[in-house]
């Protein structure tokens, strides 16, 4: 059964410092992999995600996820963080097209 | 109006009352779920529709109750709840076809429960 494990619960960074934001998934077969991003008081956005092909995929707000097969990872990064990418993320799988798995959340607080 | 919509934003009820929340997608979607999101707790996926249908019933309470009367709109009807079930609970839309479920889930912006 897929899983997903997003290995920090809080990442705290100053602004215009680098980020990567970690996510693990557990699965043997074909997989589609997603980052959605949740400010306060709102819901979900997708981020950005990988179904097939180049394994570096970009996204909006200057994000990008590189899928790593070998080591089942899909890491969210940006090179220049701002007070606005204050938010939660979250990391989704879907196996064999099969209905999304989210993980438990990663906070990520930029700081001035 | 675009989107996936939710009413209404905020409930606060009683243990005793019956509330209903209502989703609405305009994106053409043929898939609907609900989701609870509690405070240090874990997304959790509470039902899902395809094409009006129920799909997906993950071990919820039958003191909630979803209804799904087009592929547009989707309820969720609520009756003596717990304090413990105060939460967000959002409602997604997606587009599915035959068994790929693979497509990306747009969310409402939730409704904020809190129950006395």
């Amino acid at each position: 059964a897929q899983s997903v494990t997003q290995l920090d619960s809080q990442v705290p960074v100053f602004e215009e410092a680098p980020v990567e934001l970690r996510c693990n998934y557990s699965s043997s077969v074909s997989v589609y992999l997603f980052w959605y991003v949740q400010y306060p008081n709102q819901g979900l956005q997708l981020l950005l995600k990988y179904l097939s092909g180049s394994t570096l995929v970009k996204g909006i707000n200057g994000f990008e996820a590189e899928f790593n097969k070998s080591q089942t990872s899909f890491h969210l990064r940006k090179p220049s963080v701002h007070i606005s990418d204050t938010a939660e993320y979250f990391c989704a799988v879907s196996e064999n097209a099969g209905k999304s798995t989210f993980g438990d959340g990663t906070t990520l607080t930029v700081k001035p | 109006e675009t989107g996936v919509t939710q009413t209404p934003r905020h409930l606060v009820m009683g243990m005793t009352n019956k509330k209903s929340l209502k989703c609405e997608q305009h994106l053409g979607h043929n898939a609907m779920y609900w989701y609870k999101q509690s405070a240090k707790k874990p997304l959790e996926l509470m039902f899902v529709y395809s094409l009006e249908e129920r799909v997906e019933n993950n071990s919820v309470p039958s003191r909630f109750s979803p209804e799904c009367p087009n592929s547009s709109h989707l309820f969720l009807h609520l009756h003596t709840l717990q304090p413990e079930d105060s939460a967000l609970y959002l409602c997604a839309s997606s587009r599915t076809s035959g068994r790929s479920w693979g497509n990306e889930q747009f969310f409402g912006p939730g409704t904020r429960l809190t129950v006395l």
